[in-house]
């Protein structure tokens, strides 16, 4: 099992929609999450951290779900710009600061 | 955040050539990260370059294919040694400030033929 997942799409969605992905984590003792963006040809970015209570920053709002060790993206209003992929990042546990990227998730928001 | 600049952007290099790739940050920064992307695949980690002392590895790479320099906390190199077609693949440097957030740099396009 690797030790983060991600469904790799892609998820086709029409300008509007809402969609929402899920990243799992296999080591329980993790401690920091992020999402990040990234587009064709370009760096990954980062879009949120993760937190335990949940975060939202405008459209986008990130969840953790520690019990089920699952990490959550919502994307409200979908833009035709939001298409990307979308790379879930779990911290490792040996205080090395290095963190765990899943596979990516493509995004493509249609007319 | 930090502004990451990486060089050369791209390159194309023959096979049992070496590349050496620069990474420099505008800022002090903890902790300076190698990764590699293949296409269509995530990152993985290749090193961190420890500044003063020699890099960390991880599982699969090692430092007589992957030399990395840090000599202070803004600048590191990566050279990769004796390519092949293999090594074809986009590098990546990034780092840390203090905490687990990561920030990239642009990226080098490495072209091995």
């Amino acid at each position: 099992r690797k030790e983060v997942e991600q469904d790799p799409g892609p998820f086709n969605v029409p300008e509007g929609a809402t969609v929402a992905f899920n990243c799992t984590y296999s080591n329980s003792a993790s401690q920091s999450f992020f999402w990040y963006r990234q587009d064709c040809r370009k760096e990954p970015k980062l879009l949120m951290s993760v937190y335990s209570s949940g975060n939202e920053d405008g459209r986008f709002t990130a969840q953790l779900n520690r019990a089920s060790q699952y990490i959550s993206l919502l994307i409200r209003d979908s833009k035709l710009s939001d298409s990307a992929t979308y790379l879930c990042a779990v911290s490792r546990m040996d205080s090395s600061y290095k963190l765990i990227f899943g596979s990516g998730t493509r995004l493509l928001v249609r007319p | 955040s930090a502004v990451i600049s990486q060089k050369p952007s791209r390159d194309i290099c023959q096979r049992g050539t070496s590349l050496t790739i620069q990474c420099q940050v505008d800022s002090q920064v903890t902790m300076m990260f190698w990764y590699r992307q293949q296409p269509g695949q995530s990152l993985t980690l290749i090193a961190t370059a420890n500044q003063g002392s020699e890099a960390t590895y991880e599982s699969g790479f090692v430092i007589d294919k992957f030399p990395i320099s840090r000599p202070n906390l803004t600048f590191s190199t990566l050279t990769v040694s004796n390519m092949s077609p293999e090594d074809s693949s986009i590098y990546l440097c990034s780092v840390t400030t203090g905490t687990y957030e990561q920030y990239f740099g642009p990226g080098t396009r490495l072209t091995v033929t």
